[in-house]
């Protein structure tokens, strides 16, 4: 089975710390996926990664930055946390296909809270 | 810019009926519609795709129909059970809808 795993479920931070959130998964998966989700308005993409040292910006890039030095790993940093970034951050994988579908895998979540 | 849309955030049905739950999109940047399924404390799990070269996809209790003038989707359960009251999301490559939540009642 595919497995994608968060660092932690539960993160609770005050404002102005740094955070890192680290996602790990084990299928050998090209693609990697931050996003948050946040009531009504579902799941928002952060960041993505095609390959190791790669990284592209979503649709809510600011305040965040993304790190994947091995192919595996994918991690999401807040340089100063601010309490609009509490949420749910779901981490996803998949692999580089085309001209079929391409389901994503995620992992459990990370709920953040920033005081 | 590519968007997807749902624009319920909730239905509730009776166990044994149909629930139908609906997707719009403005630009489709990806030849495949997906539905993904969250329950609670849990990440999505992928359910079922639609290939924008169809119009039907099914899979046993499952059917997603894709309206591409209309530019509508919807993802269809019958019968409905209780085990599928969970949170459904629509998707085109890394874009969501705001995903709808489903209850369904013994």
């Amino acid at each position: 089975d595919v497995k994608v795993t968060q660092s932690s479920r539960y993160l609770v931070k005050r404002t102005g710390e740094k955070v890192f959130l680290e996602c790990v998964q084990d299928m050998d998966h090209e693609n990697m996926f931050w996003y948050r989700q946040d009531p009504g308005l579902g799941l928002r993409l952060i960041y993505f990664s095609y390959d190791v040292k790669m990284k592209e910006k979503g649709d809510i890039p600011e305040g965040y930055s993304v790190s994947r030095e091995k192919k595996e790993r994918f991690s999401l940093i807040l340089e100063s946390a601010s309490t609009n970034q509490t949420s749910m951050y779901l981490c996803a994988s998949s692999f580089r296909v085309s001209g079929d579908y391409n389901e994503q895998f995620f992992g459990p979540g990370t709920r953040l809270t920033v005081l | 810019d590519q968007q997807v849309k749902q624009n319920s955030p909730s239905l509730s049905v009776q166990e044994g009926r149909i629930s139908i739950l609906n997707c719009d999109y403005t630009n489709s940047m990806f030849d495949y519609f997906l539905w993904y399924k969250k329950y609670p404390a849990e990440g999505p799990t992928f359910l079922i795709s639609i290939s924008s070269i169809k119009d039907k996809n099914e899979d046993g209790r499952f059917t997603v129909f894709l309206n591409k003038s209309a530019k509508h989707l919807s993802l269809h359960i019958v019968p409905s059970q209780p085990g599928d009251s969970a949170v459904y999301f629509c998707a085109n490559d890394m874009r969501f809808g705001a995903g709808t939540r489903l209850t369904v009642k013994p």
